[in-house]
């Protein structure tokens, strides 16, 4: 069956680089999109971006300046970089499937989602 | 940005009940809804995509309607597992966007 499982550091300094990775199994990441999503603590739902096996990505605008997502379809993971980080920044990141509307959009709903990895920023 | 407003943000109801929960959005999305189950220190559940369409093995007591800028969410019989807090999110634009959520709790 498909799985998602993020992975990386718990805690990151304020100004410095939050790196997860996320390992998918069950399934190629071809012919799929692959999506960053955060929570903060108590809070709603934020969409980060996403990247497709061929590499396009695209990013909310409120992080775009900070955030990077790559894929490695050799190893069927797909990253996510966020610099500089602030307090805010605290939150569950979860990667997830998007199943698109088409199969060259990355506009779609999230059908498999990752268990989180809570980071928190703090120095 | 689509701004998606979902209603109540939260609602108490007992096992048995009918419970609808409303998502509004910024701009005609038509159909691009979908709707998440998210149970605590979990990550969301698909339940509704294409604003009616069940996904695989999510009971029919749950359903949704709606097109446009207006949409519903509907437990037809409450059960125990289905206290939740329970999300919309639309994929018709980028940035992809999600309702604050609708907490649904044990009266």
């Amino acid at each position: 069956q498909v799985q998602l499982r993020e992975s990386g550091p718990g805690l990151v300094k304020p100004s410095e680089t939050l790196s997860l990775t996320c390992t998918v199994s069950g399934v190629s990441m071809i012919s799929y999109y692959w999506t960053w999503i955060r929570q903060p603590p108590g809070k709603g739902l934020e969409w980060i971006g996403f990247v497709s096996y061929t590499g396009s990505t695209r990013y909310n605008p409120s992080l775009k300046s900070r955030v990077t997502i790559s894929a490695d379809t050799s190893k069927n993971q797909f990253s996510l970089n966020l610099w500089p980080v602030t307090a805010a920044d605290t939150a569950v990141y979860y990667c997830a499937r998007s199943y698109g509307i088409s199969s060259t959009s990355g506009r779609g709903y999230f059908d498999y989602w990752g268990q989180g990895s809570l980071v928190a920023v703090s120095s | 940005d689509i701004q998606m407003t979902q209603s109540p943000s939260s609602l108490s109801a007992s096992v048995g009940d009918r419970v609808t929960i409303t998502c509004q959005a910024s701009q005609d999305i038509t159909d691009y809804l979908s709707w998440y189950q998210q149970k605590p220190g979990k990550a969301p559940n698909l339940l509704i995509y294409d604003a009616s369409n069940l996904e695989r093995g999510v009971p029919s007591r749950f359903s949704g309607s709606g097109s446009g800028t207006d949409f519903s969410f509907t437990i037809s019989s409450l059960q125990p597992e289905d206290f939740a807090t329970y999300y919309c999110q639309q994929y018709d634009d980028l940035p992809l966007t999600f309702g604050g959520g609708t907490k649904v709790e044990i009266k």
